[in-house]
């Protein structure tokens, strides 16, 4: 069974940079599509973007200047760095993986980590 | 950028009732709609995908419909386990975008 676990810092402050690694436990990261979705409390899911290790990725374009997803397939990981948080970007972080050659549903999920950002 | 809609925000019910959720696409996305539970304190987990495939794992009482811009999700016999919360998703284009969620909740 595939399992993902995010990891990093639970504060940040305001004007930062905020990073995340998720690393899967089993499988090749090389093999799927991975993402990142975000839901900040008391909001909804908020998808942030996907990689490929082909090098496709896809951004949501309301953060597109702020965010890079990237693979270190040395690690079975990848990563997630957001620049210039606020406190908007307070939110609960999951890394997932998409359902293989079935279209853009997120099939596996990490267990989610929350991020606040302090002023 | 595609909108979901989701009706009702909330619904209580019992155990062994029927519940439809809706959901409502902004444009057409043909069959490219997911649906996913969400426990508290838990990540979202996928119950349907293709709008009316069910995940493996995931118990025959769920059951998913629709295409075009109307969807929806029908849980047969609602059980105990099955108060949570239900997200649909838009997989037809990127930004893939969520419904707002609807809450089920025990009467």
């Amino acid at each position: 069974q595939v399992q993902l676990q995010e990891s990093g810092p639970g504060l940040v402050k305001a004007s930062e940079t905020l990073s995340l690694t998720c690393t899967a436990s089993s499988g090749s990261i090389s093999s799927y599509y991975w993402s990142w979705i975000r839901h900040p409390p008391g909001k909804g899911l908020d998808w942030i973007g996907y990689i490929h290790y082909s090098g496709s990725n896809n951004y949501n374009p309301s953060l597109k200047s702020r965010v890079t997803i990237s693979l270190d397939t040395s690690k079975n990981q990848f990563s997630l760095k957001l620049s210039s948080v606020t406190a908007a970007d307070t939110a609960v972080y999951y890394c997932a993986r998409y359902k293989h050659s079935s279209g853009w549903y997120l099939e596996h999920w990490g267990q989610g980590i929350l991020v606040t950002v302090s002023s | 950028d595609i909108q979901m809609t989701q009706s009702p925000s909330s619904v209580s019910a019992s155990v062994g009732d029927r519940v439809t959720i809706t959901c409502r696409a902004s444009q057409g996305i043909s069959n490219w709609l997911a649906w996913y539970q969400q426990k508290p304190g838990k990540a979202p987990n996928l119950l349907i995908y293709a709008a009316s495939n069910l995940q493996s794992g995931v118990p025959s009482r769920f059951s998913g419909g629709g295409s075009g811009t109307d969807f929806t999700l029908t849980i047969s016999s609602l059980q105990p386990e099955d108060f949570a919360t239900y997200y649909c998703q838009q997989a037809n284009s990127f930004p893939l975008t969520f419904g707002p969620g609807t809450n089920v909740d025990i009467k």
